[in-house]
């Protein structure tokens, strides 16, 4: 399996800018979760799914922000407008429930965003 | 709430010594998932070790092994013979076993360097 997919690798935008972070998870995998990281609050949990249908989103830091799953194999992160205190790591990660659950989270390899 | 302290931001060891990350967490739950996770400077998170709270053996993985105290909620992972490509950081996680679907709850993480 190539694991968890995640584009752009790195993102520059403008200030007010919309951004969309995008992610493919493991095929099988039921549970999809969205972390951001900074060096100040470290990793930080934004959303997750269940099955395409989002659980929690909670952690997700205002309006600006919005996640969408529209199938077992896709998922966005949008932010609109984005500011400079949105520059971090964005993670994605799947795991699968069941027999096959192992706790563990199978990690994409992050995406960087930089607003200026 | 579930929480994880890493109270060491950086450590430093030199190449073939042994090398000590402290980790806390705070749960009134008796069943979870305790982890050690690697970031290199590529950015993805990899999984070094597992320990589930109900096995009471320490969990180990060639030179990675832990120091798992339920009652202190305490859970240190210990790296043998470092070696130059241990450079990374490492974040500790939690995860509840209850519900089945919970997230993990990393901490802030802390800085390995490893010296030559």
């Amino acid at each position: 399996d190539a694991g968890v997919i995640q584009s752009p690798r790195h993102e520059v935008t403008e200030m007010g800018q919309e951004v969309t972070l995008r992610c493919k998870p493991i095929s099988g995998h039921d549970y999809l979760f969205w972390y951001r990281q900074t060096m100040m609050r470290g990793l930080e949990l934004l959303i997750y799914f269940n099955n395409n249908v989002p659980i929690d989103d909670s952690g997700m830091p205002e309006d600006r922000f919005s996640a969408k799953m529209p199938n077992a194999s896709f998922s966005t992160l949008k932010i609109q407008p984005s500011e400079p205190r949105d520059s971090a790591v964005y993670f994605c990660a799947s795991r699968n429930k069941g027999l096959a659950d192992t706790g563990e989270l199978f990690f994409g390899e992050g995406s960087r965003l930089t607003v200026l | 709430a579930q929480t994880v302290t890493q109270s060491q931001p950086e450590m430093s060891v030199q190449e073939a010594e042994t090398v000590t990350l402290s980790c806390t967490y705070d749960t009134s739950e008796s069943d979870y998932y305790l982890f050690w996770y690697k970031q290199p400077p590529s950015r993805q998170m990899i999984l070094v070790i597992r320990q589930e709270a109900y096995k009471q053996q320490n969990a180990t993985e060639n030179r990675f092994s832990v120091n798992f105290q339920k009652a202190a909620k305490s859970f240190s992972l210990k790296i043998s013979d470092s070696q130059l490509g241990d450079a990374a950081m490492y974040f500790c996680a939690y995860r509840s076993r209850y519900s089945g679907n919970t997230p993990l709850v990393f901490g802030k993480g802390t800085r390995l360097s490893v010296i030559a």
